[in-house]
């Protein structure tokens, strides 16, 4: 069955950048899209942007100066990057399958703070 | 870009009731494809989002038949015939036309 884990550091510092890996298994990570949500302690989701296994990517506004997002077809993964950091930014971050995100990783608590 | 807003954000519901949540978008959601794209997901205590319909009112694989979703261009609604205790939890809708946006949440609580 398909299984995505996320993974990464759980304490990072302000004005760093935060770089989260997703390790899909069940699947190949061809020929889909793949995405990142997240959602700060007690408050809604927010999609963070997607990629397909091609390597071309689409980004939330709010966030497309501070993210980038990868693939790795070789390792069946994929990645998130998001940089300058802020208190803002803690949240638990979800990987998911596809952009209408039919399958969800556990998430990844992620706190920014010195 | 689209904003989408839910009612009520807070749903108190009654075991074996119907009980039901709102979704609206700034923008329609029909693509130039024809095709709606408009999500819903339910989010238990403690777990991760699990999506119960896509393109409106396509199930998704083990999603009890006493959810059902409907709606079209702006306007889109979650029911759930009879509420179990195993429904607790919060709802999202999503907006599939990039770039994507997520609704408030509702809060189901008995």
């Amino acid at each position: 069955q398909v299984q995505l884990q996320e993974s990464g550091p759980g304490l990072v510092k302000p004005s760093e950048t935060l770089s989260l890996t997703c390790t899909v298994s069940g699947v190949s990570i061809s020929p889909y899209y793949w995405s990142w949500v997240r959602q700060p302690p007690g408050k809604g989701l927010e999609w963070i942007g997607y990629v397909y296994y091609s390597g071309s990517t689409y980004y939330n506004p709010s966030l497309k100066s501070r993210v980038t997002i990868s693939v790795d077809t070789s390792k069946n993964q994929f990645s998130l990057h998001l940089t300058s950091l802020t208190a803002a930014d803690t949240a638990v971050y979800y990987c998911a399958r596809r952009r209408d995100l039919d399958y969800w990783g556990q998430g990844t608590l992620v706190t920014v703070s010195s | 870009d689209v904003v989408m807003t839910q009612s009520p954000l807070s749903l108190p519901a009654t075991l074996g009731q119907p009980a039901s949540i709102s979704c609206r978008s700034s923008q329609s959601l029909v693509h130039t494809n024809g095709n709606t794209y408009l999500n819903w997901f339910q989010q238990r205590p403690g777990q991760s989002p699990r999506r119960l319909f896509y393109e409106v009112s396509k199930r998704d694989s083990g999603v009890p038949d006493r959810f059902s979703g409907s709606g079209s261009a702006t306007d889109f609604t979650l029911r759930i015939s009879r509420v179990e205790a195993e429904d607790v939890g919060v709802y999202h809708c999503m907006q599939g036309i990039p770039p994507f946006a997520f609704g408030q949440g509702t809060r189901l609580e008995i």
